[in-house]
């Protein structure tokens, strides 16, 4: 059972456009919602993170668009630019230990 | 401050052999844990531990055992390496004296079963 589902799998998008990457959700109990990067070779970094009590956050070019109602988050990539291509999990995780339940990955490509 | 890093970096078993993966980080972290990453299935979570002494499982902990006897390290043990073992293992850790919800990655450890 994935309970983090996310889409798409691989998404092509030129330097300067908006990559959009989604993800749904089934436990309503996630109290948690990162977005990692991942290079090839590397391990993940954190990206972004948001909390259920906003509905956006902000960091840069990157913003965490939440919807709790439709248990539903997003990944918006302002002004891509080549260096952004990497693999782009989104993860959910509800107090305690923070354990993380990851989707299933977006290979993201910006071409120059 | 070296951050999380993982021994060894690759390493190649035949089907029932055994090895133990190290895991070490030096920034005092009460919250360790190890992921295994597989084509299209993201990162799914194998056990973690949430202090010294202390280990549970996660999602997908057949197979795999674990131990942190230090705070700084958590090992990752096969006892009988099978091909379905076959991924790349990462382990992460949380949780300063300051409490954040941040999880540092190592680098990976490559294992191929044959």
């Amino acid at each position: 059972q994935q309970q983090v589902k996310q889409s798409p799998q691989s998404l092509i998008v030129q330097k300067g456009g908006i990559s959009i990457i989604n993800c749904a959700y089934e436990n309503t109990a996630f109290d948690y919602f990162p977005w990692y990067q991942q290079f090839p070779g590397k391990g993940p970094a954190l990206l972004i993170a948001i909390r259920p009590d906003v509905s956006e956050k902000k960091e840069g070019r990157f913003t965490i668009s939440f919807n709790k109602s439709a248990k539903q988050f997003s990944l918006h990539i302002m002004d891509s630019q080549p260096g952004d291509s990497a693999t782009y999990f989104c993860a959910a995780s509800e107090g305690g230990a923070q354990k993380l339940v990851f989707g299933q990955g977006t290979r993201l490509t910006i071409n120059p | 401050n070296a951050g999380v890093t993982q021994t060894p970096k690759f390493r190649v078993l035949k089907t029932g052999q055994s090895m133990t993966l190290l895991c070490a980080q030096d920034m005092n972290h009460e919250y360790m844990y190890w992921y295994r990453q597989d084509p299209g299935m993201g990162l799914r979570l194998i056990h973690y531990s949430v202090g010294e002494g202390t280990t549970a499982k996660g999602e997908v902990p057949d197979g795999y055992n674990v131990s942190r006897l230090k705070k700084q390290n958590f090992l990752l043990g096969l006892e009988s390496a099978a091909p379905s073992q076959t991924s790349v293992y990462f382990c992460a850790s949380s949780w300063p004296p300051t409490g954040a919800y941040e999880q540092y990655f190592g680098p990976g450890t490559r294992l191929t079963v044959t």
